[in-house]
């Protein structure tokens, strides 16, 4: 069975600095990684994927994730916060043995602070 | 309109009642899936639909839940018989086709209130 864990609840960093939300996951195959942000009363927008080749992929509004299949990590990464990116964070994964699912992690609240 | 289309965002319904959520899904997309999300559970999938095929309902949580997805367009998801832990937030979401790895694009969801 595949699953994702985002260790971190909440993240809380500063306008201005760099900021990482934690996504780990375990899978039998290949994984196909996402990262979604879900503003208050909103759907998911789709941010990033990895698929395969360059393990730093770059995404929506400066962010960027680094596939590191070793640590079976996809962390998300941004150089400098906004207070704007305050929102909630989904990493995702699917496997091709299980056709185009999501399966989600538990998401993890981004608070930047001016 | 461009994105996935999902009414109604807001329904209030009594315990028992039957209730129908409707997906509009981006044109040409012919993958589409049904998510829920809520605060005890995350978000779980639900049912996913690709083409003519036989729709995956490997997430539907009891047999009160059903979707159909007619012309290979616009789908319904009905709850039947609703029941208080059938409050969540019924998100739809579509891609291109159903292959791994597609990029899944989500509505706004349809906030569903069981009293």
């Amino acid at each position: 069975a595949q699953s994702v864990a985002q260790p971190e609840d909440q993240v809380n960093v500063a306008e201005g600095n760099p900021l990482t939300v934690k996504c780990t996951y375990s899978v039998s195959g290949n994984p196909y990684l996402f990262w979604y942000v879900q503003y208050p009363n909103r759907g998911l927008q789709f941010l990033l994927k990895y698929i395969t080749g360059d393990n730093l992929v770059k995404g929506s509004y400066g962010f960027e994730a680094e596939f590191n299949k070793s640590q079976t990590s996809f962390h998300l990464k941004k150089p400098s916060a906004l207070v704007s990116d305050s929102a909630l964070y989904f990493c995702a994964v699917s496997v091709m043995e299980y056709g185009n699912k999501l399966v989600f992690g538990a998401g993890t609240i981004l608070r930047v602070k001016s | 309109g461009a994105g996935v289309s999902q009414s109604p965002s807001n329904k209030v319904t009594e315990k028992g009642k039957d209730v129908e959520l409707r997906c509009d899904p981006i044109s040409g997309h012919t993958a589409l899936y049904w998510y829920r999300q809520s605060l005890g559970q995350g978000l779980e999938f639900l049912i996913y639909f690709q083409g003519n095929s036989a729709p995956d309902k490997s997430g539907l949580p009891s047999d009160r839940f059903s979707a159909e997805r007619t012309g290979g367009s616009v789908s319904t998801l009905t709850i039947q018989r609703t029941q208080q832990e059938d409050s969540a937030v019924y998100l739809c979401a579509s891609s291109s086709t159903g292959t791994t790895g597609n990029t899944i694009y989500f509505g706004e969801g349809s906030w569903l209130t069981v009293v």
